[in-house]
């Protein structure tokens, strides 16, 4: 039973481009979402948050927008630079549990 | 440094050994969450301790694995009798509080392969 998904392994867009990582949850319970960018031998690196009291939070070029009723997040990343190039990883929660349900990860290639 | 601490980076053991793997948390953080990513796979959940309360286990895969944290800092985390299922990266995160506070902060993780 997988909570959250992400059904995009990788994305490849160029770079100076908008780069659309997606992501849907199952769980109405979770209230808190997150979203994670991961290099490879290193650990998760918190990028971006949201609660689910708003629809849009937005810091610098990273912007996440939550559609509660089709329980979708999606995380916009724009311009797109090759250091950008990475996993991300979306994760949710709710206040009760604590921890954090990650999906499978997107791998997101920045070409010049 | 300001940031959660793991080691080893890297453990290379054999089948039925013991492991044992250690996360130092930032500073201040009273809760502390171990994950681990298998090959391929996203992050999956272990266990978790928030100050002095009872640590929840429910992410534990079996009873060969086990974790404590002393002094409501550093955390240990015990696999034993390892199998070659075991072999993931194994990932410590550190959080300042419950509400609002919510931000995981991830350590570089621990690499285990069992032979």
């Amino acid at each position: 039973d997988q909570q959250v998904k992400q059904n995009s392994p990788s994305l490849s867009v160029q770079e100076g481009r908008i780069s659309i990582l997606n992501c849907d949850y199952t769980n109405s319970m979770f209230d808190y979402f997150l979203w994670y960018k991961k290099y490879p031998a290193e650990g998760p690196t918190f990028l971006i948050s949201i609660s689910s009291i708003k629809d849009k939070n937005e810091d610098g070029r990273f912007t996440v927008f939550l559609n509660k009723s089709a329980k979708h997040l999606s995380l916009h990343i724009v311009p797109s630079q090759p250091g950008d190039s990475a996993v991300y990883f979306c994760a949710a929660t709710d206040q009760g549990a604590q921890k954090l349900v990650f999906g499978q990860g997107t791998r997101l290639t920045i070409n010049p | 440094g300001a940031g959660v601490s793991q080691s080893p980076s890297n453990k290379v053991t054999e089948k039925g050994k013991d492991v044992e793997l250690r996360c130092d948390p930032i500073s201040g953080h009273t809760a502390l969450y171990w994950y681990r990513q298998s090959l391929g796979q996203g992050l999956e959940f272990l266990i978790y301790f928030q100050g002095n309360s009872a640590p929840d286990k429910s992410g534990l895969p079996s009873d060969r694995f086990s974790a404590e944290r002393t002094g409501g800092s550093v955390s240990t985390l015990t696999i034993q009798r390892t199998q070659q299922e075991d072999s993931a990266v194994y990932l410590c995160a550190s959080s300042l509080d419950r509400g609002q506070f919510r931000v995981q902060f991830f350590g570089p993780g621990t690499r285990l392969t069992v032979l």
